[in-house]
């Protein structure tokens, strides 16, 4: 079974903070996709990062990183300098690269307290 | 370049309707995918379209049906709506890289609320 667990379903932090968020999966494929959206009030799911599963080295992109650890099939968001506009839900997702469809967690809202 | 856009954005139906939402993928992009969104949940894939054919489906009846169009554009068709039906409903698109999905585009959704 494909699954996708975020076992924190809220967190806060503080403006220019650094808060990490969660992710879990569980596939018996070796070669896949990982991303992280984020999904502000207003709806519209946004890519935030994604990583190849057969790259070692974690993915960045400007604030966002990820640590990805294949063997522990953890792949974890951290968020540098907090802005306000981060607050949303975001979802962790994997795709495998055999297939075409997107397993997503179930989100952790982000609050941002200035 | 135009974004996805899905229409409508609001739509209200009452049970055993049957409703039809509809989605103009991101320019360039033409592999269409819907997803069922439930109030506090992860989004579930529904099927995807490619080349006007779908290109896998996930665990949702056959009364969950779709086109696309040699626009790529498509639409998601819900027949006999039920109560459970009442979610946001998304469509992404994505390119084709070597047959195979890369990175989707979501559009900002169409919440449907069956009453």
């Amino acid at each position: 079974a494909q699954t996708v667990t975020q076992s924190q379903p809220e967190m806060s932090v503080q403006e220019a903070e650094t808060v990490t968020l969660s992710c879990t999966y569980d596939t018996s494929e070796s070669d896949y996709y990982l991303f992280w959206y984020k999904q502000p009030p207003s709806r519209q799911m946004i890519l935030v990062i994604r990583q190849e599963a057969y790259k070692q080295q974690n993915a960045t992109e400007n604030r966002f990183s990820v640590n990805f650890q294949k063997a522990a099939k953890s792949f974890s968001l951290k968020i540098s300098d907090s802005q306000l506009g981060d607050a949303a839900m975001y979802f962790c997702a994997y795709r495998i690269n055999t297939g075409n469809q997107f397993y997503f967690g179930t989100g952790t809202s982000l609050t941002v307290i200035p | 370049e135009t974004g996805v856009t899905q229409s409508p954005t609001h739509l209200i139906k009452t049970r055993g309707q049957q409703v039809t939402l509809r989605c103009s993928s991101q320019s360039g992009h033409n592999t269409v995918s819907w997803y069922q969104q439930a109030l506090g949940q992860g989004p579930q894939f529904i099927f995807q379209y490619y080349r006007e054919e779908e290109n896998g489906r996930g665990n949702f009846p056959p009364r969950f049906s779709g086109l696309q169009f040699p626009n790529y554009s498509s639409e998601l068709n819900v027949n006999a709506l039920e109560l459970d039906d009442s979610a946001l409903y998304l469509c992404a698109s994505s390119p084709i890289a070597g047959g195979l999905v890369d990175t989707q585009y979501f559009g900002p959704g169409t919440r449907l609320t069956v009453l």
